[in-house]
């Protein structure tokens, strides 16, 4: 069965210093894989996808994630982070039949100390 | 920029009710979904609606729950006779199709008393 782990529920980094959220996933094949991120009260927003080629993908706000396959996991990153960076950020992996379901990842929320 | 909008963002009702929950998506869609996620806990995938039918559902979309686009546009949620272990926030999204990303909206955040 498909599966996604967010080891850390929690994590909190100072405004400026860099960031890595981490996600494994487990998938019978290469699945599509996605960062959303929601803040509080409102909805999930796309961060950033990998569905094939270049396995480092560019989002918005400055994040980045690589695709590891022998690793199972897809971690996010962002050089500097800003207080606006605060927020609950999930891993989702879905399959590349495109039109079936969603696997989401626990969620990392993330605190920044100015 | 286009966005999935759903309404009403709360709703509060009595255990026992029905309750609908809207979604209208983005034009070109074609790919419809109901998410919900209970406070604190993982976003899970309920259902996917693709030619006017179910293509997927989840084990909790049981006979309570039934999903429908009577008009062409609005994609709809209802939950027949709602229970506390209803209350959660339900995200709609919609997507292109294959190679594309689901877009989601802002969620109804249902609390049922």
């Amino acid at each position: 069965a498909q599966s996604v782990t967010q080891p850390d529920i929690h994590i909190t980094v100072s405004e400026g210093a860099s960031l890595e959220l981490r996600c494994n996933y487990s998938y019978g094949a290469t699945p599509y894989l996605f960062w959303y991120v929601q803040s509080p009260g409102q909805g999930l927003q796309l961060l950033l996808k990998y569905f094939s080629g270049d396995t480092l993908v560019q989002g918005i706000k400055g994040f980045e994630a690589e695709f590891k396959r022998s690793q199972s996991s897809f971690n996010l990153r962002k050089p500097s982070v800003h207080w606006s960076d605060a927020a609950e950020y999930f891993c989702a992996v879905g399959p590349m039949e495109y039109g079936n379901k969603l696997v989401f990842g626990a969620g990392t929320i993330l605190r920044v100390k100015s | 920029e286009p966005e999935v909008t759903q309404t009403p963002s709360h709703q509060v009702t009595q255990m026992g009710q029905e309750v609908i929950l809207r979604c209208v998506p983005i034009s070109n869609h074609l790919y419809f979904y109901w998410y919900r996620q209970i406070l604190g806990q993982k976003v899970e995938f309920l259902v996917s609606f693709y030619n006017n039918e179910i293509s997927e559902k989840s084990e909790i979309f049981d006979d309570q729950f039934s999903v429908e686009r009577p008009d062409g546009s609005n994609f709809t949620l209802k939950i027949r006779s709602t229970k506390l272990e209803d209350s959660a926030m339900y995200f709609c999204a919609t997507g292109q199709g294959e190679g594309t990303e689901a877009f989601f909206g802002q969620g109804t955040r249902l609390t049922v008393v």
